[in-house]
């Protein structure tokens, strides 16, 4: 079983939906949540980063930590076509800097 | 653009073949991180170099070395290559902190044929 798991998808929304992203994970040790966006033929950008349990917010963007639950989210809202893109969950450990584990990717498609 | 540069982008080569990627981090970065990314197994971390020291090792097989040069790029050196080592291999670099963003480069596409 992996350490964390993740929705392959594809995920197919029309423009102005609210998404949701989701990932499940085992490894209790994990205290830092990350969410990253990744463009077709593209390296991974950073989107939102969280430490511990809550809620962050930027802009259209909402990621959520449940630590009881193991369970980790990214909302966004008033989808947009240019938010087409694969969503890689990431986390790490306490002392672990960035040396991440990431999910395999939910592949999400905003259609007009 | 990330700032991270990665060469070359398309590797196509035999089993059994040794092979070099190369990695040039952001100006004033520190840190190098290689990552393999594969559609089965995702993206996974193979190896930290900060500053010409290898920093942590991940998932990496032996048959892969790297190193950090004092000009701060990294190379990725993959030997006696197999057919299950395709995959896109990136370099991040960034601060070694856990609120320290990491950038990542286009990656480098290997086949093995």
């Amino acid at each position: 079983q992996k350490e964390v798991e993740q929705d392959p998808g594809p995920l197919s929304v029309p423009e102005g939906a609210i998404v949701s992203l989701n990932c499940t994970y085992s490894n209790s040790a994990f205290q830092y949540f990350m969410w990253y966006r990744q463009y077709s033929r593209k390296g991974p950008e950073l989107l939102m980063y969280t430490y511990s349990s809550g809620n962050k917010e930027d802009g259209r963007f909402t990621a959520q930590v449940d630590k009881s639950s193991k369970y980790i989210s990214l909302f966004i809202r008033d989808s947009q076509p240019s938010d087409s893109a694969t969503y890689l969950c990431a986390m790490s450990r306490m002392g672990g800097g960035n040396k991440l584990t990431f999910g395999t990717g939910t592949q999400l498609k905003v259609e007009l | 653009d990330s700032g991270v540069t990665q060469t070359p982008k398309h590797l196509i080569t035999a089993t059994g073949q040794r092979v070099t990627l190369r990695c040039s981090p952001r100006s004033g970065d520190l840190s190098v991180y290689w990552y393999q990314q594969s559609l089965d197994q995702g993206l996974q971390f193979l190896i930290q170099y900060y500053n010409g020291e290898e920093r942590a090792k991940g998932n990496i097989l032996e048959r892969f070395s790297a190193q950090q040069f004092p000009d701060l790029h990294s190379e990725l050196n993959l030997s006696s290559l197999e057919l299950g080592d395709s995959a896109l291999y990136f370099c991040a670099s960034g601060g070694e902190g856990h609120n320290e963003k990491l950038f990542f480069g286009s990656g480098t596409q290997l086949s093995v044929l």
